[in-house]
């Protein structure tokens, strides 16, 4: 039972570089979030999708492009990276929308722009 | 604006003893409380969630409290163990939308031996 996975786990590049973040669940949840971890801030959300074709935004969604061609997976990119965008980066899924539903959290990836 | 504040940021203790974290929220409309626990390097767990009407729920060692007239909750961990030493999240999630959560950015434990 795999659950949520992320890849990589640890991924630095360059300023300026396009770089893409991969999320894959197994257990066919609709919902399906991207978050970012910043030291002395919480979770905060980047974007989030109802289900496949299905994406928008959420707190922090600027520099960031998100797909969701299949309902299993969720790519994260970032087009033109900036140091700014220097974080840990979290996926989760959820079953549905409701808030009475549990978020399930991937392991993260720690991005590193330099 | 929705807001989850937490107390203290970090925290450090001796094996066994027990501590209290704190958690203030002003997120409305309420759904529901959780407090998360998270290892290093790891994503987020969940320890507990409760609505509006419960006041108090255990997960083990674990207690949440929860006082939806003052927006307070705390997570008391009993008899602690090494491997509590984590960051302990409170998030509220917003009712209606898309299952909104609204975190705090967390009280770091460190339980020495």
């Amino acid at each position: 039972d795999a659950g949520i996975t992320q890849s990589p786990r640890y991924k630095i590049t360059e300023t300026g570089r396009q770089v893409t973040l991969m999320c894959h669940q197994t257990w066919s949840h609709s919902y399906m979030f991207w978050y970012r971890q910043d030291l002395g801030h919480g979770l905060r959300l980047i974007y989030y999708s109802a289900a496949a074709d299905i994406t928008d935004k959420g707190e922090v969604p600027d520099g960031y492009v998100v797909s969701r061609s299949k309902t299993e997976n969720f790519p994260l990119t970032l087009e033109s990276a900036t140091r700014s965008q220097t974080s840990v980066y979290f996926c989760a899924s959820s079953a549905t929308g409701s808030a009475s539903y549990e978020q399930y959290f991937g392991p993260g990836t720690r991005l590193t722009v330099t | 604006k929705n807001q989850v504040e937490q107390s203290p940021q970090s925290l450090i203790i001796l094996e066994g003893k027990n501590c209290t974290l704190q958690c203030n929220y002003t997120v409305s409309p309420f759904s529901n409380l959780r407090w998360y626990k998270q290892d290093t390097g790891r994503g987020p767990v969940s320890l507990t969630i409760m609505t509006f009407s419960e006041n108090t729920k255990s997960n083990g060692r674990y207690t949440a409290t929860l006082d939806a007239d003052t927006k307070q909750s705390s997570l008391h961990i009993t008899a602690s163990q090494l491997s509590d030493s984590a960051s302990y999240i409170c998030v509220v999630s917003a009712a209606g939308g898309y299952n909104k959560l609204i975190f705090g950015a967390g009280t770091r434990l460190a339980v020495h031996p």
